[in-house]
């Protein structure tokens, strides 16, 4: 079974950092690219960041490019969101997702989300 | 930006058919997706590359994409369908729709 558990939410202040962690298991994780996506209270998915297996190449939404940094290590299974310079528009639920297309040599085939995590819910407040 | 486009809501009463459009530049030439989302929860993928279906999805859910226009249908809806369903993308980057609220009554 497939299974996403993101983990490292919670309640930060304006200017800070955050680290969330995303634990993958159930499939062969170093052979898929990963995803975060994000979703403000009320509003619609805001895709974020993206990574492929070998961490050769990510790409990055306009929006957040320079405050956010995607990583993983297929060794632990687990997938990383750094969030930096922290703002109140950046309060939103951040689950990551699995690409269910197949990459050879760090290119990727992008064909959508076939898991999502259950989310880990971002506060930014002072 | 590349951006997609979705209607805000579509209603359906139970039985019949409902169609969700998601249009954007060059979308034909593009593979779309289409994501579910009832409150409270993580999304679903229903339909990946235009048409195809993941497994445990039922076939009353289908996909087409011509013309600009990626549409999802939905045929025999169900009182459990009513969610939030999301376009998506790649373009060099994945973009997703603004996701529309469809309302079986």
């Amino acid at each position: 079974e497939v299974k996403l558990v993101e983990s490292g939410g919670g309640s930060a202040q304006p200017g800070g950092s955050l680290r969330l962690s995303c634990a993958a298991s159930g499939f062969t994780f170093s052979s898929h690219a990963m995803s975060w996506v994000r979703q403000a209270p009320g509003k619609g998915l805001d895709w974020l960041s993206s990574i492929t297996p070998s961490s050769g190449n990510t790409y990055f939404a306009d929006s957040v490019r320079g405050r956010i940094t995607i990583s993983r290590d297929n060794s632990k299974n687990t997938l990383y969101l750094q969030i930096d310079n922290l703002r109140a528009e950046d309060t939103a639920v951040y689950y990551c997702a699995k690409d269910l297309g197949s990459c050879s040599d760090n290119s990727c085939q992008f064909l959508g989300f076939d898991y999502w995590g259950q989310g880990t819910l971002v506060t930014v407040s002072s | 930006s590349y951006e997609l486009t979705q209607p805000h809501s579509v209603s359906v009463s139970p039985g019949q058919t409902a169609s969700i459009t998601c249009s954007g530049d060059d979308l034909e030439n593009k593979y779309a997706s289409w994501y579910q989302q009832k409150p409270g929860q993580s999304p679903v993928l229903v339909i990946y590359q235009d048409t195809k279906r993941p497994s445990g999805i039922p076939a009353r859910f289908s996909g087409d994409n011509f013309g600009n226009t990626a549409t999802l249908t939905i045929s025999g809806t169900q009182a459990m369908d009513e969610a939030t369903y999301f376009c998506q993308a790649w373009h060099n980057s994945w973009v997703f729709g603004g996701g529309t609220q469809l309302t079986v009554l």
